[in-house]
């Protein structure tokens, strides 16, 4: 079985440019999520999708991050601009039902951004 | 915030078991104990979780004491290889916003040789 495919693996901008992150999750997954890891620290959810519909984005910094999952499948991620604090790995992950219990979320290799 | 304690890092010699231990006094009746790991430049990687009975698989074992407290990740022949920073995470049995996995520092297995 195939797993959380994300690309690209790393992507270097300039401050005030944009960027986009793709992740395909694995076949029948639901939900769907994107993290943000800061080097050093844990990741931090900044939303989660459930098919197409959003269920928690309370900590997407909507001034200029964005995601959408229009088909209910593959997802982007995108920031515009950015600044130099959004220097982050950036996690996409799926599971397989938003409900019920034991359901394990499977984590892609991660997208790893440097803005300078 | 994340809702479990871990000693931020620990060691262990190549071959022994590694004890990982974390508190989660604050777990409630509808909460599992996940156990992720995250080796250097990779995502997380699932390892196991329970509810309240002990689970054992092909990467661990997972010993949940009977008041649901603390819990202990065991490696028993741990190898270079499972050098990663390992978190305990609790995560609620129904879904919707709460399904999400919430991250502390987790503890930074070093294995020796």
């Amino acid at each position: 079985e195939a797993g959380v495919a994300q690309s690209p693996r790393y992507k270097i901008i300039e401050k005030r440019q944009s960027v986009a992150f793709w992740c395909n999750p694995i076949s029948g997954h639901a939900t769907l999520y994107w993290y943000q890891q800061i080097l050093g620290q844990g990741p931090k959810l900044l939303i989660q999708f459930q098919n197409n519909g959003v269920v928690d984005d309370s900590q997407l910094p909507k001034d200029r991050f964005s995601a959408e999952r229009l088909k209910g499948v593959d997802s982007t991620l995108k920031i515009q601009p950015a600044k130099l604090e959004d220097s982050a790995v950036y996690l996409c992950a799926s599971s397989s039902q938003g409900r019920g219990h034991g359901n394990t979320i499977y984590f892609g290799e991660g997208s790893w951004l440097t803005v300078v | 915030d994340a809702k479990t304690t871990q000693p931020p890092s620990m060691d262990c010699a190549e071959g022994r078991a590694a004890n990982l231990p974390c508190n989660h006094s604050t777990i409630s009746g509808n909460e599992y104990v996940y156990w992720y790991r995250q080796i250097h430049s990779q995502g997380p990687q699932y390892i196991i979780h329970g509810l309240k009975n002990n689970e054992t698989n092909e990467m661990a074992s997972l010993i949940i004491t009977e008041d649901r407290k603390s819990s202990t990740l065991i490696l028993p022949h741990a190898t270079l290889r499972d050098t990663a920073v390992y978190y305990c995470i609790v995560r609620p049995l129904v879904g919707g916003s709460n399904y999400k996995l919430t991250f502390g520092k987790g503890t930074l297995l070093t294995v020796n040789p």
